[in-house]
């Protein structure tokens, strides 16, 4: 089975400042990885994802993020953030094609 | 991607009482998902709707609760039967475009039972 760890449940950063999201997972097989956001009274929109390839995989809106195969981590990172960035990001991994969530990190970005 | 739907957005119920709530997407597709965001919390996977065939309940979930249909395509509806306020949640439809298990979410419905 497949689970995903959201170490840190709130984020708290100041504008322009770089901010990392981290994500674990631990799976049996091999998996696809994704970050979705969900902006405060709104759905989920996918964010990126880790499919196969290039390790490192970008987000138009200035969002990367690297799978690490042998830490088992898809950490998201920005290098300079915006008041309109705060949201909730979700890390999730899939497997028999059903995703699995972790918990989320609030991202709170302030002046 | 595609455009996704959801109503209602948002509904207060009564607790007993039944909620449907409808999912269209702009485009055929195989697989369909219904989750749920109960308050403050990641989202928890309730069942998997394939067009002509029953849905996929996830342990926990049973469809006396939670009947979901999936007439074609395009089209879900999940339905919240007997609601309690424990059922006070976000209700969100997925779908599968592109493969590998990529999914693309609906607006979803904030439902509040009293």
């Amino acid at each position: 089975a497949q689970s995903v760890t959201q170490l840190d449940s709130q984020v708290p950063v100041f504008e322009e400042a770089p901010v990392e999201l981290r994500c674990n997972y631990s799976s049996s097989v091999s998996v696809y990885l994704f970050w979705y956001v969900q902006y405060p009274n709104q759905g989920l929109q996918l964010l990126l994802k880790y499919l196969s390839g290039s390790t490192l995989v970008e987000s138009i809106n200035g969002f990367e993020a690297e799978f690490n195969k042998s830490q088992t981590s898809f950490h998201l990172r920005k290098p300079s953030v915006h008041i309109s960035d705060t949201a909730e990001y979700f890390c999730a991994v899939s497997g028999f094609q059903k995703l699995v969530f972790g918990t989320g990190t609030r991202l709170l970005v302030s002046p | 991607s595609a455009v996704i739907s959801q109503k209602p957005s948002r509904d207060i119920c009564q607790r007993g009482t039944s909620l449907t709530i409808q999912c269209q997407v702009d485009s055929q597709v195989t697989m369909m998902f219904w989750y749920r965001q109960q308050p403050g919390q990641s989202l928890t996977l309730i069942a998997t709707a394939n067009q002509g065939s029953e849905a996929t309940y996830e342990s926990g979930f049973v469809i006396d609760k939670f009947p979901i249909s999936r007439p074609n395509l395009t089209f879900s509806t999940l339905t919240v039967s007997n609601m309690s306020p424990e059922d006070s949640s976000i209700y969100l439809c997925s779908v599968e475009i592109g493969g590998a298990d990529t999914q693309y979410f609906g607006p979803g419905t904030r439902l509040t039972v009293l």
